[in-house]
């Protein structure tokens, strides 16, 4: 079975341009979730989404979005670039989302913004 | 609200010696508790975990056992080998949250 793909791997961008992340999860599951990892803050949640519906939000400001559609696969959109956005996001899937549920990792889309 | 404490990196051993990494976690209820493993330039892969008390979790020669009076998911092996070499962070998933929390991360460096 194919693990969870993320595209691209690498971007660039300056400050105040948008940037669309793609996460495809694993075939049948349906709970998809996004961390931001810095050296600064570590791993950090962002969102999660469960059948086209955003079930669980992390701390992060109203740039930051995200959606899943009818095939369960996710992006996340950052508008307004900053500095610190740079960073590695990770997108994880899960079969339903529940707390014992693990959550597989895909190789993360590293974001660079000038 | 929930939190994970590692301790602090790197930890650099000589092949074959004995690995712990302290991992101690602030939660309401019954989390459950894993271990991740990240390589440079790669995400995140489950390493281990357990899901209630005294549950112990194991992988790859790593084990690790979830102490709920001493709120700990220390992590362990008997003897480690340079490829192990990586960074490995300790996470919970809170009751009926579908979040995880992440320690700090722990560096190890294991030589030859």
């Amino acid at each position: 079975k194919a693990g969870v793909t993320q595209t691209p791997r690498y971007l660039i961008k300056t400050r105040g341009q948008q940037v669309t992340l793609s996460c495809s999860p694993i075939s049948g599951h349906r709970s998809v979730s996004w961390y931001q990892q810095t050296p600064g803050q570590g791993l950090q949640f962002l969102f999660e989404y469960f059948s086209e519906t955003q079930r669980n939000k992390g701390n992060f400001p109203g740039r930051f979005s995200g959606r899943q559609f009818s095939n369960s696969r996710s992006e996340m959109n950052v508008s307004t670039l900053e500095l610190g956005d740079s960073a590695l996001y990770l997108c994880a899937s899960s079969l339903d989302g529940q707390g014992q549920e693990t959550q597989y990792f895909g190789p993360g889309t590293r974001l660079l913004v000038l | 609200g929930d939190s994970v404490t590692q301790m602090e990196g790197p930890v650099t051993l000589s092949e074959e010696a004995f690995l712990t990494i302290n991992c101690t976690y602030t939660a309401t209820g019954y989390p459950s508790l894993f271990w991740y493993v990240q390589y440079p330039g790669e995400g995140l892969q489950l390493l281990l975990k357990a899901t209630k008390a005294d549950d112990k979790g194991s992988n790859k020669g790593f084990e690790a056992t979830y102490r709920k009076e001493t709120t700990s998911f220390h992590l362990e092996k008997g003897s480690v080998q340079v490829s192990d070499s990586a960074v490995y962070f300790c996470a919970l998933s809170g009751k009926g949250r579908r979040a995880l929390t992440f320690g700090s991360g722990t560096r190890l460096q294991v030589q030859p």
